[in-house]
């Protein structure tokens, strides 16, 4: 158990749709940072919090947004949705800012999404 | 931007002992990672290197050599349950962890 705590597990949902997922970091970890794993892929990076505050941006598309509260627990928002969305969506945590750290981030079971 | 190359697939039988390449192209490079996922499950991590040379954790080592742009990841004594896919991750400046696309490691007995 990673600490990292992510809802829903599992979500399927339609075609313009709109979704919110939600991620509780570590206690303590300052960094949030949300990650899309699709069907064999990759982990894509799509956008990093510090703190309450956006630090990086990934290929997050215009229809996603996130936010960070002050509580650090963060929230995903996808809509419009499109059957290209169904993926793993992952939160990881981390104490500080990358760079400044040993390269561990602590990921979350996942939210999978299904868009029908 | 950047780019990360790792094998796709790797095949082992257990007791073998198999190496992971991963070459990058970045800037503003820190260090190299590497994690461990099970079928869908949460990656976990494994080793990081920042400064070149060997990083040994028990079955797994980490090799780094910053003038090459190239890393690898070491499994020995290969056990069933290391069959997952394992991704390397370049720790750069002004973003998160960027991750290769992962390789799948299939152990067979």
């Amino acid at each position: 158990d990673s600490g990292v705590t992510q809802t829903p597990k599992h979500l399927i949902t339609a075609t313009g749709q709109r979704v919110t997922l939600r991620c509780s970091p570590r206690s303590g970890d300052l960094s949030v940072y949300w990650y899309q794993q699709s069907l064999d892929q990759g982990l894509q990076f799509l956008i990093q919090y510090y703190n309450g505050e956006e630090r990086a941006k990934g290929n997050i598309l215009e229809r996603f947004s996130a936010q960070q509260f002050p509580d650090l627990h963060s929230e995903l928002n996808l809509s419009s949705l499109e059957l290209g969305d169904s993926a793993l969506y992952f939160c990881a945590s981390s104490p500080r800012l990358e760079g400044r750290n040993t390269g561990e981030l602590f990921f979350g079971e996942g939210s999978r999404l299904t868009v029908l | 931007g950047q780019s990360l190359e790792q094998p796709s697939e790797v095949t082992a039988v257990e007791g073998a002992i198999v190496q992971i390449n991963c070459t990058y192209q970045t800037s503003g490079f820190y260090g190299l990672s590497w994690y461990q996922q099970h079928d869908g499950g949460a990656p976990t991590f494994l080793s990081y290197n920042a400064l070149d040379g060997l990083e040994e954790t028990g079955r797994f080592s980490s090799f780094l050599s910053r003038s090459d742009s190239y890393g690898y990841l070491l499994l020995q004594e290969l056990q069933m349950k290391d069959s997952a896919s394992y991704f390397c991750a370049v720790n750069q400046a002004g973003t998160a962890l960027i991750f290769g696309k992962g390789t799948t490691l299939s152990v067979s007995s």
